[in-house]
């Protein structure tokens, strides 16, 4: 069983739909959790971070996080063409120091 | 606030020479810095936790003689990719942490083509 676990896709969604990405995760000690926005040929940059039970939200983007389950996902409300990308899914193992591991990500593709 | 920069950010070079990528965090200061590699179609693989000041620690299968890191100062990190192959050919990507906190902010990246 991989550490963070995502769907590869792609996850297809027309513009202005609600586009869900989940991830998974097995080390319940984790708690820091993260989600990156690549697109192709480009470095990650950092959407959102979280680190309670529940929802955060951040304009179009909610995160959301249920340790008991074990599972975190990205909400993306009002999808547009340019959200087109691979999110990555991190998580900061339990004594893992700084070191982030990552799921394999979701491509997500938005069509107009 | 937290960006992080690397140079270059493309370098194709001939096979068996060296090249060095810079990694800078531009407006705090970095305690830690780690460097990916990633291939086409592939996800971001941890080859190495650099910490300032001290010798950086490299995941199983990544050769230290290979790829040197020097954490000179809490600003730079640099990766130095000895004798190169076209194997080793990649988009190398670093990223860095404020001291204050646990997030990770990535550079642009480099992509490095041996010939």
């Amino acid at each position: 069983q991989k550490e963070v676990e995502q769907n590869s896709g792609p996850l297809s969604v027309p513009e202005g739909a609600i586009a869900s990405l989940n991830c998974t995760y097995s080390d319940r000690g984790s708690q820091s959790f993260f989600w990156y926005r690549q697109y192709s040929g480009k470095s990650p940059e950092l959407i959102m971070f979280i680190y309670s039970n529940g929802d955060k939200e951040d304009g179009r983007f909610t995160a959301q996080l249920n340790k008991a389950s074990q599972y975190v996902s990205l909400l993306i409300r009002d999808s547009q063409p340019s959200d087109s990308a691979t999110y990555l899914c991190a998580v900061m193992l339990n004594n893992a120091g700084n070191m982030l591991t990552f799921g394999g990500g979701t491509r997500l593709m938005v069509k107009p | 606030g937290a960006v992080v920069s690397q140079h270059p950010s493309r370098v194709i070079c001939k096979s068996g020479t060296s090249v060095k990528i810079e990694c800078r965090s531009l407006d705090f200061q970095a305690t830690t810095m780690f460097w990916y590699r990633q291939f086409p179609k592939q996800s971001l693989m941890l080859m190495a936790t650099s910490n300032e000041g001290s010798k950086a620690t490299y995941e199983q299968g990544v050769e230290k003689d290979k790829f040197l890191i020097n954490h000179a100062s809490l600003t730079l990190s640099t990766l130095t990719v000895t004798s190169a192959h076209p194997e080793d050919s990649s988009f190398y990507i670093c990223s860095a942490t404020p001291g204050d906190t646990d997030t990770q902010y990535f550079g642009p990246g480099t992509r490095l083509t041996v010939l």
